[in-house]
């Protein structure tokens, strides 16, 4: 079964804090995404990377930075944390190619106090 | 405007109930469309995948259905469960070599008992 795991199922950090989210995939996919996801506007894309060390802006990259040092992790970074952050987060992973599924970790439930 | 429009946004039935969930989507030129479901609290599970040539594909009590020339897609779910409570998000692919899927927002299924 593929997995990717995010380091943390809940997290509450304070205004300014720099935050680091983690996503570990075990299955050698290519690809990589960061999504947000906030009640009624459905999953947003952050950032996304195809190989290591490349990466490229989503849709709300803003507030945002990702790092790709090794091809099963892809790290989400909030430089100064905000309360307008606080979102769940979900990081995806998938084989190149356009019928590929993505999987999803479990989320992680982000509160900026 | 999304691109991948859902409806309902929301529904409750009652268990044992059909219901069939809508999503109609602008995106093109169309490759695929993915249904995921989404437990509360963890990410999201693909269901199915429909390219464009199939008009009909089923999982268990899942079936999906899909009209390319009218750009729509539907998800019929037979003799409900109360673990089929989740959310639904319609994903649709275009051709050409993105990696980046266009989600629509999902419908929120409750079944009562």
């Amino acid at each position: 079964d593929v997995k990717v795991t995010q380091s943390s199922r809940y997290l509450v950090k304070r205004t300014g804090e720099k935050v680091f989210l983690e996503c570990v995939q075990d299955m050698d996919h290519e690809n990589m995404f960061w999504y947000r996801q906030d009640p009624g506007l459905g999953l947003r894309l952050i950032y996304f990377s195809y190989d290591v060390k490349m990466k490229e802006k989503g849709d709300i990259p803003e507030g945002y930075s990702v790092s790709r040092e090794k091809k099963e992790r892809f790290s989400l970074i909030l430089e100064s944390a905000s309360t307008n952050q606080t979102s769940m987060y979900l990081c995806a992973s998938q084989y190149g190619g356009v019928n590929t599924e993505a999987f999803f970790g479990q989320g992680t439930r982000l509160t900026v106090v | 405007k999304n691109q991948v429009e859902q409806s309902p946004q929301s529904l409750i039935i009652l268990e044992g109930k059909n219901c069939t969930l809508q999503c109609n989507y602008t995106v093109s030129p169309f490759s695929n469309l993915r249904w995921y479901k989404q437990d509360t609290g963890r990410g999201p599970v693909s269901l199915t995948i429909m390219t464009f040539s199939e008009n009909t594909k089923s999982n268990g009590r899942y079936t999906a259905t899909l009209d390319a020339d009218t750009k729509q897609s539907s998800l019929h779910i037979t003799a409900s469960q109360l673990s089929d409570s989740a959310s639904y998000i319609c994903v649709v692919k275009v051709v050409g070599g993105s990696y980046i899927p266009t989600f629509g927002r999902g419908t929120s299924l409750i079944v009562h008992p």
